[in-house]
């Protein structure tokens, strides 16, 4: 009974390297989405899936890429990474992305440190 | 763009107190959902309120939404040393159905 399984959970990455956050889900949930967590500022949305080939933007997309090839997997990339962007992601998926009462699924998250 | 305020940002107290936490909005929501996260783990739901004035209670967490949909209270009974944590709550946005959510409010109770 995995829910949403995060790797790596922790991450040290120099200024202008890429990498790629993993995300799986075996709960065949529809929706999936990626937030980050800052001290003081809650959770932001960066990307979103409502389902296999189907992606968008949230809140804070910049700097970041997603695809979603499959219903399980939803990999976000840092394509060139910044100290912004030093935070601690979390995935996140749930059954439906339209039902008033489906409930978010979060992984154990990632702690990137830009250097 | 809808913002979802939490007051109060920290709160330590002892056990045994009682306390209540504030999420307010000028915004209307289909649903408010409040979440607990613990250091090290990503949040996991509480409970879901949809329809405005709303009360549920979960053992000593009583959860209020507002007539209006624009805001929500945690109120906890006699709180415990394992109540510790982050408390988050999250609005589903009415026009868009995403959830937004607010600052978190961290709770530390002590023995």
């Amino acid at each position: 009974n995995a829910g949403v399984t995060q790797t790596p959970k922790f991450q040290v990455l120099k200024t202008g390297q890429s990498m790629t956050l993993q995300c799986a889900q075996d709960m065949n949930h529809e929706y999936m989405s990626w937030y980050r967590q800052d001290p003081g500022m809650g959770l932001r949305l960066i990307h979103y899936s409502v389902g296999a080939g189907i992606t968008d933007q949230g809140e804070v997309p910049n700097g970041y890429n997603v695809s979603r090839s499959t219903t399980e997997d939803f990999p976000l990339r840092l394509l060139s990474a910044a100290p912004s962007q030093t935070s601690v992601y979390f995935c996140a998926s749930s059954y439906s992305f339209i039902t008033y009462n489906s409930p978010l699924h979060f992984g154990n998250g990632t702690r990137l440190t830009v250097t | 763009t809808q913002l979802l305020e939490q007051s109060p940002q920290f709160l330590s107290i002892q056990e045994g107190e009682n306390l209540t936490v504030y999420c307010n909005s000028s915004s209307v929501f289909s649903s408010l959902q409040w979440y607990r996260q613990e250091p090290g783990e990503g949040p996991v739901l509480l409970v879901t309120v949809v329809t405005g004035g709303e009360v549920k209670k979960l053992k000593r967490l009583t959860f209020q939404f507002g007539d209006a949909r624009k805001d929500s209270s945690l109120h906890i009974t006699a709180a415990q040393p394992g109540d510790t944590g982050l408390y988050l709550c999250a609005g589903r946005s009415s026009n868009t159905g995403k959830l937004i959510f607010g600052q978190g409010t961290t709770l530390q109770v002590k023995p």
